[in-house]
């Protein structure tokens, strides 16, 4: 079964600092698409980034980025210049070619000290 | 603002009643999908459906059930709630599933208190 693991409960940053938050996932598949959501304590679930797993560039969006490692079946993402704006629970999720669902990890909760 | 439209926001009931929570997609997609968020259990896929057709199903409890409509609007039925359903409820929508590239965008959600 494909699963994703967010090994990191809980990180903090001070503010105008960079920061990396860690997702890794178990697949069999060769072609599939991995996301990070942000979840703000409003509750909607808000997509920060998405990677496609047959490019090797690694996506950017702003001050967001990914280090996706395919054979290490990583997805890290890291925020630049973290801001008060970033504070969220963050969600690593994957979907494989040709599904229909996300599979998400457990989350991350991303506190920002100014 | 994701374009995906969810009523009611907040929804308190009480064990063995039931409720329908509604879902408006975006704008020009067809397919529609349901999450339960709770604690324990985190987000967790539900049911799909496209162009009125259900496409996949996930986790989701006999006493639950779906359905969308022609104008592509879908509901999700929770009956003989229990307080274990409690729980945060996704509506979200993509344009043509056969292209699993397609971002999936979320509503705010459906909170469900069961007491």
């Amino acid at each position: 079964a494909q699963t994703v693991t967010q090994s990191q409960p809980e990180m903090s940053v001070q503010e105008a600092e960079t920061v990396t938050l860690s997702c890794t996932y178990d697949t069999s598949e060769s072609d599939y698409y991995l996301f990070w959501y942000k979840q703000p304590p409003s509750r909607q679930m808000i997509l920060v980034i998405r990677q496609e797993a047959y490019k090797q560039q690694n996506a950017t969006e702003n001050r967001f980025s990914v280090n996706f490692q395919k054979a290490a079946k990583s997805f890290s993402l890291k925020i630049s210049d973290s801001q008060l704006g970033d504070a969220a629970m963050y969600f690593c999720a994957y979907r494989p070619q040709g599904a229909q669902k996300l599979v998400f990890g457990q989350g991350t909760r991303l506190t920002i000290n100014p | 603002d994701s374009g995906v439209t969810q009523t009611p926001k907040h929804l308190i009931t009480a064990t063995g009643q039931r409720v329908t929570l509604r879902c408006s997609p975006r704008s020009g997609d067809l397919s529609v999908y349901w999450y339960q968020q709770s604690l324990d259990q985190g987000l967790q896929f539900l049911i799909q459906y496209y162009n009125g057709e259900e496409r996949a199903k996930g986790n989701i409890l006999e006493r639950f059930s779906a359905q969308q409509f022609p104008d592509l609007h879908s509901e999700l039925n929770l009956s003989s709630l229990e307080l274990g359903d409690s729980a945060l409820y996704f509506c979200a929508s993509s344009a043509n599933p056969g292209s699993s590239g397609n971002t999936i965008y979320f509503g705010e959600g459906s909170w469900l208190t069961v007491v």
